[in-house]
């Protein structure tokens, strides 16, 4: 399959900690973008990474590309009970132009 | 409130049924999509406009028949499900470069709330 496979599936913190998901894909693409979604409700549009770019911030965000590894990880810094929600990748590949895929999501459980 | 709407927010329907869900972006984009999320299981690409025209059609039945009249409404119809098509339905929205057809730049997407679709 085409699609991103987030990493863990389910983690549970305390608040204040820091909270690491990752994402793997499998073939080439322009970008990697990550998305988070209230139990449910739509997804909202985190922060975008392209193929050659390589960190980026976004506030309390963080994410990572490495291309060589297909591989993309989202932390989420000093965490707080309202990031509770899963979270999902979703690559835009290099030949299917505007078609993004998604994983199945990791389910983040902050608590208070 | 991303911009992009969808109505209804649930539906409960037969399978014998016939009814719409509907989607309209107020963006300005050129580029709008369904997915269907099950649970456990990756969103689904349903289907894909750009610039009004399906450019994709990811093997979904024909029970599901999309509709773009123009840039900013998209509806799914539906018509004889099955109780395995209970599912939320989630539109989206970009603004795409090019010229229509195959697009590459790979902007970000904007989702509505979805439509919670349950097959009695």
């Amino acid at each position: 399959s085409q699609q991103g496979e987030e990493d863990p599936q389910a983690l549970s913190i305390q608040e204040g900690e820091n909270a690491t998901m990752n994402c793997s894909y499998k073939t080439s693409i322009n970008n990697l973008q990550w998305y988070r979604q209230n139990s449910g409700r739509g997804l909202v549009h985190l922060i975008l990474i392209r193929s050659n770019e390589r960190e980026k911030h976004s506030g309390r965000l963080r994410v990572t590309l490495d291309t060589s590894k297909k591989s993309s990880s989202l932390l989420i810094t000093a965490s707080r009970a309202a990031d509770t929600a899963s979270y999902f990748c979703a690559t835009a590949l290099s030949n299917t132009g505007n078609q993004f895929y998604f994983g199945t999501g990791t389910s983040l459980t902050v608590i208070p | 409130e991303t911009g992009v709407t969808q109505t209804p927010r649930h539906l409960v329907m037969g399978m014998t049924n016939k009814k719409s869900l509907k989607c309209e972006q107020h963006l300005g984009h050129n580029a709008m999509y369904w997915y269907k999320q099950s649970a456990k299981k990756p969103l689904e690409l349903m289907f894909v406009y750009n610039f009004k025209e399906q450019t994709e059609n990811n093997s979904v039945p024909s029970r599901f028949s999309p509709e773009c009249p123009n840039s900013s409404h998209l509806f799914l119809h539906l018509h004889t499900l099955q109780p395995e098509d209970s599912a939320l339905y989630l539109c989206a929205s970009s603004q795409e470069r090019g010229t229509g057809g195959l697009l590459t730049s790979g902007n970000t997407i904007y989702f509505g709330e979805g439509s919670w679709l349950t097959v009695v």
